[in-house]
C-alpha cells in the first residue's frame, strides 16, 4: 500500500485558491488517487478521483504529473465552508481493496 | 451519488455492555464493507474488511472476539462491539465499495459515536 504525506495544516482566506500536495512516492502502476474531504463528526466525502494528468469536475480538481509521486488537489474560491480535513489516499482500486487513512491535512478558511 | 447510513447515529451505553452498529448501503449492492474508528483530532484508523458471505478480515491489533462483524446481505454489515469498556470510546465509520467502470469507490456512512461510560 503506498503511503501518502501529506502537510498537516493550511491556513487560507475566503474567495483565494487553495492547493493542497500530497506526496506518495511507491504509487504503484493500478494505483489510483482520491481525495476525501471530512468535516467534525461525519464520515468522509468524496471530493475527485483520478489516476494521471488533470481532472476537474464541480468542486475540485486534482493535478498528477506524469510520474505520479504526487498530486494536488486544488479548491478554487473557496468559502469558510471548505473548512474541513482532507486526505490523500492511494489504493488499487480495479479490485476491492482497503485503503489507508494518512494523517489528513486540516484546512481552514477564515473571512 | 451513492448512500452509505448507519444506526444508530449515536450511542451511550454502560461498561461491559455489547453495542451493534449497522451499515447499509442504500441505492447498491456492497460485497465489500471496511469498518474505521475515528479517535478525536486524530486520522481514520482501518478496523477491518467485511466481506458478503465470509469472514471479516481483521487489521493486526483489533481483536476480533470483541469487534464482532457480520456481512449478511449485500447492503448490510454489522459492527459489535462486545463488553464495551470506556477505551472502546470512538467514533466509528464504515464506508461501501461500489465498482464503477474505472475502478472502485468507498462511499462513507455518517458515522457512529460510541460512549461507553
Amino acid at each position: 500500500l503506498a503511503k501518502t504525506t501529506q502537510p498537516i495544516s493550511m491556513d487560507s482566506y475566503e474567495g483565494q485558491e487553495v492547493n493542497i500536495t500530497c506526496s506518495h512516492n511507491n504509487i504503484a502502476t493500478n494505483d489510483y488517487i482520491t481525495w476525501y474531504q471530512q468535516f467534525p463528526s461525519q464520515g468522509p466525502r468524496f471530493i475527485i478521483q483520478g489516476y494521471k494528468t488533470k481532472v476537474t469536475n464541480e468542486v475540485a480538481s486534482l493535478f498528477i504529473p506524469a510520474d505520479r509521486k504526487s498530486s494536488t488537489l486544488s479548491l478554487p474560491r473557496v468559502s469558510l465552508s471548505d473548512t474541513a480535513v482532507y486526505y490523500c489516499l492511494v489504493g488499487d482500486h480495479s479490485s476491492a481493496s482497503k485503503i489507508i487513512f494518512g494523517s489528513g491535512t486540516r484546512l481552514s478558511i477564515r473571512p | 451519488g451513492a448512500v452509505v447510513s448507519q444506526h444508530p447515529s449515536w450511542v451511550i451505553c454502560k461498561s461491559g455492555t455489547s453495542v451493534k452498529i449497522e451499515c447499509r448501503s442504500l441505492d447498491f449492492q456492497a460485497t465489500t464493507m471496511f469498518w474505521y474508528r475515528q479517535f478525536p483530532k486524530q486520522s481514520l484508523m482501518l478496523m477491518a474488511t467485511s466481506n458478503e458471505g465470509s469472514k471479516a478480515t481483521y487489521e493486526q491489533g483489533v481483536e476480533k472476539d470483541k469487534f464482532l462483524i457480520n456481512h449478511a446481505s449485500l447492503t448490510l454489515s454489522t459492527l459489535t462491539v462486545t463488553s464495551a469498556h470506556p477505551e472502546d470510546s470512538s467514533f466509528y465509520i464504515c464506508s461501501a465499495e461500489r465498482g464503477r467502470g474505472l475502478g472502485n469507490e468507498q462511499f462513507f456512512g455518517p458515522g457512529t459515536r460510541l460512549t461507553v461510560l
